[in-house]
């Protein structure tokens, strides 16, 4: 059974902080997506990352993903209060057919207090 | 185009009674999937169309779940005989037909709580 964990669950800090949280498996992805949700929302896709070791950055948000496609990290430099949300990292592997199955981590509740 | 689009955004339903939602994809993509999320948890996979055709189902799809893409555009999912349980946000998304996943469009989802 394929599974992602994410850390913190929990996060709260002060505007003008960086912060990290982390995406682990122990299953190797062909690509690996993260998403932010608000409450009440629907996930809201950030970013796409499909080789090992690769970097994106959006903005003050920086994206790695592991040299072995099973982890990945979310840096955020300088958060702000529309920071908040829920930061969901998903996994993709070939499914049944020819698409490939996303299978979610539980997500990280970031609070950025003004 | 106003992305993925759902309906209802809330729905409260008695114990027993039958649901339905509703889902409009973004127009151009011929993929669309079902996920269920409950408090605190990330979306689980419920099943997934490749325009009308329905190609995989979770086992958290049990026999009162029912989802259609008739015409390969809008699709419903249905819940027949309504338990506790199954109160949790319904989502939408769809995406462009490639072999690797760059990512799913999501819909706000549907709120159901049964009473």
């Amino acid at each position: 059974t394929q599974l992602l964990e994410q850390s913190p669950q929990f996060l709260s800090i002060q505007e003008g902080e960086n912060l990290t949280v982390y995406c682990n498996s122990s299953s190797v992805f062909s690509s690996l997506q993260w998403y932010r949700q608000e409450p009440g929302e629907g996930p809201v896709l950030l970013v796409t990352v499909v080789t090992g070791g690769e970097v994106k950055k959006l903005k003050r948000l920086t994206f790695q993903f592991g040299d072995a496609r099973k982890d990945s990290s979310l840096h955020i430099t300088a958060a702000q209060p529309g920071d908040t949300g829920l930061y969901l990292c998903a996994g993709a592997t070939p499914g049944k057919t020819s698409y490939d199955k996303v299978i979610f981590g539980p997500g990280t509740s970031l609070s950025v207090i003004p | 185009d106003t992305g993925v689009s759902q309906d209802p955004r809330h729905k409260i339903t008695k114990r027993g009674q039958n649901v339905t939602f509703r889902c409009d994809p973004i127009s151009e993509h011929n993929r669309l999937y079902w996920y269920r999320q409950t408090l605190g948890q990330g979306p689980e996979f419920l099943t997934y169309f490749q325009n009308e055709a329905q190609l995989e189902k979770s086992r958290l799809l049990s026999d009162r779940f029912s989802a259609e893409r008739p015409k390969g555009s809008f699709s419903t999912l249905e819940i027949q005989r309504t338990e506790q349980g199954d109160s949790a946000m319904y989502l939408c998304a769809s995406s462009f037909p490639t072999g690797r996943s760059y990512g799913y469009t999501f819909g706000s989802g549907t709120r159901l709580t049964v009473v």
